[in-house]
Order: structure tokens, then sequence, then C-alpha cells
């Protein structure tokens, strides 16, 4: 079965600096998908992305948080400044055509990239 | 946004014996989709069913399955025959589809199922 990847497993970085993660999602897919997990707490979503654009976002996605495809494998999240808070699981996920017997719009996860802000 | 309310912490079940964990949402849409997550401790999130809004029967995916109940917002989980494998964090979503179908989820705050040999 296909996967969705994230890159890296595990990232730790200083307050302040600015991260990117990393996601390459199913091949065929045409909707891509942020969500963060602070330790103990629910998945929340972050972002949509469809068409090259962002289709909906949450309010914890503010001005620090960006999403690009630069091309036509990879789909990342920026934080422009790294806060204490940020800390946390980043979920890629991707949907799209309803290949492989699943329905269009469900989900395919990756498997995270942990985020650790010190 | 939706809102969606897991208001079971914790269950245990005895292994091989059935176990429901209990879903409600909150949405003013008609049509959207929900959905059960499996977390194990790896923490990836795996799809155990989904069940789109539209329909009344209530969906199966061999030992899950679950109880759809529209009106009264409530889409809980059955696991039968539980086994060692589905101790895990389990969490509800509902799926909001926006207009250019991006299917955005919304998740409970989870239930941490361990089954007991």
């Amino acid at each position: 079965e296909p996967e969705v990847t994230q890159t890296p497993s595990h990232q730790v970085t200083q307050m302040g600096q600015e991260v990117i993660l990393r996601c390459v999602p199913i091949s065929n897919h045409l909707y891509f998908y942020w969500y963060r997990q602070i330790l103990g707490q629910k998945v929340e979503f972050l972002v949509s992305f469809y068409n090259n654009e962002i289709s909906e976002k949450s309010e914890i996605f503010d001005d620090q948080f960006s999403v690009e495809r630069p091309d036509g494998s990879n789909f990342t999240l920026k934080i422009r400044s790294t806060k204490l808070e940020d800390s946390a699981m980043y979920f890629c996920a991707s949907s799209g055509t309803g290949n492989s017997g699943r329905a269009w719009y469900e989900q395919y996860f990756g498997p995270g990239t942990r985020l650790t802000v010190t | 946004a939706q809102t969606v309310t897991q208001s079971q912490p914790e269950m245990s079940v005895q292994e091989a014996e059935t176990v429901t964990l209990s879903c409600t949402y909150d949405t003013s849409e008609s049509n959207y989709y929900l959905f059960w997550y499996k977390q194990p401790p790896s923490r990836q999130m795996i799809l155990v069913i989904r069940q789109e809004a539209y329909k009344q029967q209530n969906a199966t995916e061999n030992r899950f399955s679950v109880n759809f109940q529209k009106a009264a917002k409530s889409f809980s989980l059955k696991i039968s025959d539980s086994q060692l494998g589905d101790t895990a964090m389990y969490f509800c979503a509902s799926g909001l589809t926006s207009q250019t179908g991006a299917n955005n989820l919304f998740f409970g705050t989870g239930t941490r199922l361990t089954v007991i040999p």
C-alpha cells in the first residue's frame, strides 16, 4: 500500500529558530494537510492545501506558519520563529483520487515529526 | 469548525470480549464524514472505520462496527473479540468538506483502550 513519508522523525530546535518539516504525500493525491498533536492532547487541524494554495487554515495557523509544495512531490510546513509551545508531533496527510480501494476523502497519515523546541 | 466529544478518557476490556467507545459531535452541516482512528504507542494514525453521514447503514470492518445515530449526533465504535493489539488510543473525528473538496478533520480528545489478557 502506498504511504506518506515525513522527515525528519525528530527535530530539536532552539526557540526563535526556523524549522521546515517535510512530507512526501501519495503521488496521485490532490489534497494535503498538516495536523499537530501536543503531547497528551488531541490531534488538531492546522491547514489544508489544494491546487497549489491553502484551502483552509485553523486559528492555530498564524503568520508564523507557512506551507509550500515546492515541486511535484514534497509538501513542507515552515515555522518561522519557533516558540516553546510549538513543541508537538506534526502529522502530514494526503487524500485524493480514491485509488487503492479507499474513498477520495480518506486521509493517509504519515508517521509524524516530533518537534522539540528548547 | 466542528466539535467532537469523547467522554471516556480510559477504558479496559478483557481479551475476546466486546467494548464500545462513545463519541458525539456537533455540526450544522448536512454533508460530512465520521471516522475512528487508532493511535498505538508508535503514534502513527491508523484509520479504523469511516461513515458517510448520508448513509443510514452502519459501517462495519471485520471486528469493528459503528452505531451511527444521526439525529442524536452520536457515533460509537464497537470492537468485538478484542485482541491485545487493539490496545491504543482511539480518536473519533468528523470531516468537514470545504468548497475545494478538502476534508478537514476535527478530532475528539481520545479514549485510551487497554485490552487485558
